[in-house]
């Protein structure tokens, strides 16, 4: 079974700093695929980065970029110069590439305020 | 392509109704999802088809719940007899095969009273 842990249910971080949110995830999987998906409220959740899992380079998405830590099983993601628009919920999930089943696991996700 | 589109927004209706939501997918998916979300948790998987074929389905998706994908393209989910607990928001979302990540719909908030 796969399991993926938010540890962090609310975040808050002034406008223009960085802030970093954490993300632990299990699997027997030695290949797959993960992601950081942000939900505004009210809004449909989009896709912020996503990592192979066979690469060792870190994914950058312009102000956003993760530290995967394969052996630790651990996939953060770091917010650079954050804005107010990136207030959100941000969901943290797992998607196996082998064994046939293509279904997301996703944690409960990190509540992110911005101040200004 | 404007995305996925889902439809109704909202739904209200009382216990022991019957429901029915309806998801579009980007028109070059083949892969479309639906999952279930309740207030302060994460997506839950529901079911999942490629092309028109269910290829997988929780065991959160009860008897009182189907979903159909005629010729691979739109997608429905119904809920008969709804009670309580089914009050959620339903998300639909495609993609095309691995590695891409899903697209989401906009989804569907369902309140049973």
């Amino acid at each position: 079974a796969q399991t993926v842990t938010q540890s962090q249910p609310e975040m808050s971080v002034q406008e223009a700093e960085t802030v970093t949110l954490s993300c632990t995830y299990d699997t027997s999987e030695s290949d797959y695929y993960l992601f950081w998906y942000k939900q505004p409220p009210s809004r449909q959740m989009i896709l912020v980065i996503r990592q192979e899992a066979y690469k060792q380079q870190n994914a950058t998405e312009n102000r956003f970029s993760v530290n995967f830590q394969k052996a630790a099983k651990s996939f953060s993601l770091k917010i650079s110069d954050s804005q107010l628009g990136d207030a959100a919920m941000y969901f943290c999930a797992l998607l196996p590439s082998q064994g046939g089943s293509e279904k997301l696991v996703f944690g409960k996700g990190t509540k992110l305020t911005v101040n200004p | 392509d404007t995305g996925v589109s889902q439809n109704p927004r909202h739904k209200i209706t009382k216990r022991g109704q019957n429901v029915t939501f309806r998801c579009d997918p980007i028109s070059e998916h083949n892969r479309l999802y639906w999952y279930r979300q309740t207030l302060g948790q994460g997506p839950e998987f529901l079911t999942y088809f490629q092309n028109e074929a269910q290829l997988e389905k929780s065991r959160l998706l009860s008897d009182r719940f189907s979903a159909e994908r005629p010729k691979g393209s739109f997608s429905t989910l119904e809920i008969q007899r709804t009670e309580q607990g089914d009050s959620a928001m339903y998300l639909c979302a495609s993609s095309l095969p691995l590695p891409y990540g899903y697209t989401f719909g906009s989804g569907t908030r369902l309140t049973v009273v």
